[in-house]
């Protein structure tokens, strides 16, 4: 049972370069997530799935595009990448919906240049 | 004014020591609030969901106080184990997740 899975761990873009992080659960969970973390500033949502075949944005969706593929795989894509998207990623998912205990993948390291 | 804030420490404590943790949010609308624990690099992990009428388990005692809108975690005999950020949830209906930026803890030998 490996939970929430991230790839890659890390990353490096060029400004105006595309790239799609992907995140897989096994854990049956209806809804999925996906952060950002910054220094100095909490997780901030940007985009959730409460379940197959539903996606809505969160706190700072500008730049992102997501895709619940099926119950276990959400993705989150990057289609211009900015030097301010330069942050770790978490993906998580929840059992229930609202969600109570959300479950972290171990992040991806995006840098920007 | 952020809407979840906590004092970002650190705290530096010794091991056995007692640490209390606060934290204080806007919207007296929340309705559910957890404490969750990162380590350096890692991703965060549920320590303990916060109830209205408070909440224990084994060293950590977790507190809210809505009519003050803070909520707090207390870590008795602290361990070298549990040096790491502490991070602050509150949820305010529906999906809206806030996380507060977390309290850095170091427990020294």
């Amino acid at each position: 049972n490996a939970g929430v899975t991230q790839t890659p761990k890390f990353q490096v873009l060029k400004t105006g370069q595309s790239m799609t992080l992907q995140c897989a659960q096994d854990m049956n969970h209806n809804s999925m997530y996906w952060y950002r973390q910054d220094p100095g500033m909490g997780l901030r949502l940007i985009y959730y799935s409460a379940s197959e075949g539903t996606t809505d944005k969160g706190e700072v969706p500008n730049g992102y595009n997501v895709s619940r593929l099926n119950k276990r795989e959400f993705s989150l894509r990057l289609e211009s990448a900015a030097p301010s998207q330069t942050s770790v990623y978490f993906c998580a998912s929840s059992e229930s919906s609202p969600p109570t205990e959300q479950y972290f993948g171990p992040g991806t390291r995006l840098t920007v240049t | 004014r952020k809407e979840v804030e906590q004092d970002p420490g650190p705290f530096n404590v010794p091991e056995g020591a007692t640490v209390a943790f606060n934290c204080t949010y806007s919207n007296s609308a929340s309705q559910s609030f957890f404490w969750y624990r990162q380590d350096c690099r890692k991703e965060p992990k549920l320590l303990m969901s916060v109830y209205s009428s408070g909440n224990e388990d084994g060293r950590f005692t977790a507190q809210l106080n809505r009519a003050s809108q803070y909520i707090s975690l207390l870590i008795r005999d602290s361990k070298l184990s549990d040096s790491a950020t502490y991070l602050c949830v509150v949820m305010g209906g529906g999906f809206k997740t806030i996380f507060g930026a977390g309290t850095r803890l170091f427990v020294k030998a």
